[in-house]
């Protein structure tokens, strides 16, 4: 099963761009990668998702690599309220359809 | 669009007392349906995913037991609940399809003492 390794914390000053990384060394060639990020007593909120390509919406960016073994998340202008745990999560199995969260990223944006 | 609701949002339970949490999903048909479980200050922990009707998946083995009566419906039991049940619990779904984005309830807090 893939796995996601990704740093436990990250600062970032508002109205920079916040760079979130994440490890996916043995992701299979059609498994995607998603992130999700889950501010204090929410439910986790989709932010993106991506294959090979790199993605944008409105929330952020999705930066793949090549080889795709790591991804980066981009908020481009980081706010107070992007203040929360990130998830970067690959999916496991097309025929289990299992998520598997890792511990995440907690990002703190600071004024 | 996919709505999920859970309810109860909160719950506090004894312990030796038992559990039903609820979660029911509209705008898809036949979804993939999940339940995790967070403890305070960790990560999501999945319990059970359902792929269809009365088709349950546990992923870790506990007191806790899911049923699916219903396309739509998924359910969380515990016969006799411990103080380690104690958790923020999320239902999710994933419509059908290669890639579709899987959507979050709001999420239950159950204490347990």
């Amino acid at each position: 099963d893939a796995k996601t390794t990704q740093p436990p914390s990250m600062d970032c000053a508002e109205g920079r761009a916040a760079n979130l990384p994440c490890n996916h060394s043995t992701i299979s060639g059609n498994e995607y990668v998603y992130w999700y990020r889950q501010i204090h007593s929410q439910g986790p909120q989709y932010i993106i998702h991506g294959l090979k390509n790199n993605e944008t919406n409105e929330m952020a960016s999705l930066i793949i690599t090549e080889d795709r073994k790591s991804s980066t998340l981009i908020l481009p202008h980081a706010t107070l309220r992007d203040t929360a745990v990130y998830y970067c999560i690959v999916r496991v199995s097309y025929n289990t359809d299992k998520l598997i969260f890792g511990t995440g990223t907690r990002l703190q944006v600071f004024p | 669009s996919q709505t999920i609701h859970q309810w109860p949002a909160t719950l506090v339970q004894p312990v030796g007392s038992p559990l039903s949490l609820e979660c029911t999903v509209e705008g898809t048909s036949n979804p993939n349906l999940y339940w995790y479980r967070q403890a305070a200050g960790r990560g999501l922990q999945l319990l059970f995913y359902s792929v269809g009707i009365g088709q349950i998946s546990s992923e870790v083995p506990q007191n806790l037991s899911a049923s699916r009566p219903q396309d739509r419906q998924f359910i969380l039991s515990s016969k006799k609940l411990l103080l380690s049940d104690s958790g923020f619990y999320l239902c999710a779904l994933r419509p059908m399809g290669p890639e579709n984005t899987i959507y979050f309830g709001e999420g239950s807090w159950l204490t347990v003492v």
